[in-house]
């Protein structure tokens, strides 16, 4: 089945703590980003990839690291997480297929920091 | 700055009812537009993409309309069912389509 998976999908950590959350995609695409969701903000990008170790920063990079050294894996690294990034985050990815890049999104990952 | 309005931000009706979901956008050099479905802690469903030579997309009893011009589009649900019930959001792109900026969502309920 084609899709992007996300894990952990929940997770509750502490100031400080170094974690990683992990997307992962079948479908051979080209392109993957990362989205944050907030009450009142909407969704917002953080950073995208067009390639393997091609990645650029979005509206929201702050606070955030991601890596692409394999296609179908994107990574999104919070070195010192804070209690202003509790937020709903989303992977997706794209192909320019027909030239409409539609994009296809993970399941999301509930980030609570204390 | 590049923003995507989307209004109402709820909207409630009862089942049966044809509605339509709005969205405006300020910059006119879009890529493309798309629509999603979102339903409560879930993640986001792609319902229809207009891309910027197109002006409508139909998939069963949704159609999305895009309009540069005057920076709109709008999906236009026909018949509408309470499984209908989520939250809307439509994303514009612009060239690369790398980036999408999303609207703030219309949450729709069908009461049956």
């Amino acid at each position: 089945e084609a899709q992007v998976t996300q894990n952990p999908r929940y997770l509750i950590t502490v100031t400080g703590k170094k974690l990683t959350v992990t997307c992962s995609q079948n479908m051979n695409h080209e392109y993957m980003s990362w989205y944050r969701q907030d009450p009142g903000l909407g969704l917002r990008q953080i950073y995208y990839s067009m390639n393997v170790e091609v990645t650029d920063k979005g509206d929201v990079p702050e606070g955030y690291k991601v890596s692409r050294k394999e296609k179908r894996n994107f990574p999104l690294i919070l070195e010192s997480p804070s209690p202003n990034q509790t937020s709903l985050y989303f992977c997706a990815s794209s192909f320019e297929g027909t030239g409409d890049y539609e994009q296809y999104f993970g399941p999301g990952t509930r980030l609570t920091v204390t | 700055k590049q923003e995507v309005t989307q209004i109402p931000a709820a909207l409630s009706v009862p089942e049966g009812e044809n509605l339509v979901l709005n969205c405006s956008f300020t910059d006119s050099a879009i890529y493309n537009l798309q629509w999603f479905r979102q339903d409560p802690g879930k993640g986001l469903t792609s319902l229809l993409l207009i891309q910027s030579s197109q002006r409508e997309q139909t998939s069963g009893r949704l159609n999305a309309s895009l309009d540069k011009s005057s920076g709109r589009s709008t999906l236009y649900i026909a018949a509408s069912q309470p499984g209908d019930s989520a939250t809307y959001l439509c994303a514009r792109s612009l060239q690369g389509a790398q980036k999408l900026v999303f609207g703030q969502g219309t949450r729709l309920t069908i009461n049956p």
